[in-house]
């Protein structure tokens, strides 16, 4: 149990375009999701915490108008990188909680964005 | 707010035997959870282990366990009998149990276990 998807594990885009990234909770219902971006050789930076039927939280220094989330769902969460430039790329990852959190947080596999 | 430092930036072990990674964390709360994740070269995050805070029962998976000295604020992985697949990056995470939190983990910067045959 608690399996969370992303899609697209791997995308490349042009700079000045936006792309979207899904995170799936798929065997449970999750209230709340966060969304990560990870740097070579770092640790997970937080970015925002998603929250279904709500808007996302930021984490101080992120962009809220370049980093769009939507978690309408208690399966999915979007992320949307507009208008993306180089220094986007990156890993992003997100993860998910199922019941009363405890359990900790369950992690998707993550997707590769580069920006050409 | 919480830290969460792990002091050994790399490690090595040799196949089958016996490894111990170090965490420490800061925080003012009294009741919590800490976590070790697991990112193999795939970079999947993985859960490995967790800790209530207000259990003295240090917790066991299989060949992973931990040392968790609640005074000391230290929560120690041990992983016996290495095997080549524990290659991977391993971070220790902390998580309030309640109020406003939401949730959220606090990590350590990780340290890179290397499992030699």
């Amino acid at each position: 149990g608690a399996v969370v998807s992303q899609h697209p594990s791997r995308v490349i885009c042009k700079s000045g375009t936006s792309v979207k990234i899904e995170c799936r909770s798929l065997d449970f219902q999750a209230t709340t999701m966060f969304w990560y971006r990870q740097f070579p050789k770092q640790s997970l930076m937080l970015m925002a915490t998603s929250n279904e039927g709500s808007k996302a939280t930021y984490e101080q220094g992120v962009e809220k108008d370049k980093f769009l989330i939507n978690h309408a769902s208690l399966t999915l969460s979007t992320l949307t990188v507009t208008s993306a430039h180089p220094e986007d790329s990156s890993f992003y990852i997100c993860s998910a909680i199922p019941g009363l959190g405890v359990g900790g947080q369950f992690f998707g596999p993550g997707t590769r964005l580069t920006v050409l | 707010a919480q830290t969460v430092t792990q002091s050994q930036p790399e490690m090595s072990v040799q196949e089958a035997e016996t490894v111990t990674l170090s965490c420490t964390y800061d925080t003012s709360e009294n009741n919590y959870y800490l976590f070790w994740y697991k990112q193999p070269p795939s970079r999947q995050m993985i859960l490995v282990i967790r800790q209530e805070a207000y259990k003295q029962q240090n917790a066991t998976e299989n060949r992973f366990s931990v040392n968790f000295q609640k005074a000391a604020k230290s929560f120690s992985l041990k992983i016996s009998d290495s095997q080549l697949g524990d290659t991977a990056m391993y971070f220790c995470a902390f998580m309030k149990k309640s109020g406003g939190s939401n949730y959220k983990l606090t990590f350590g910067k990780g340290t890179l276990l290397t499992v030699n045959p």
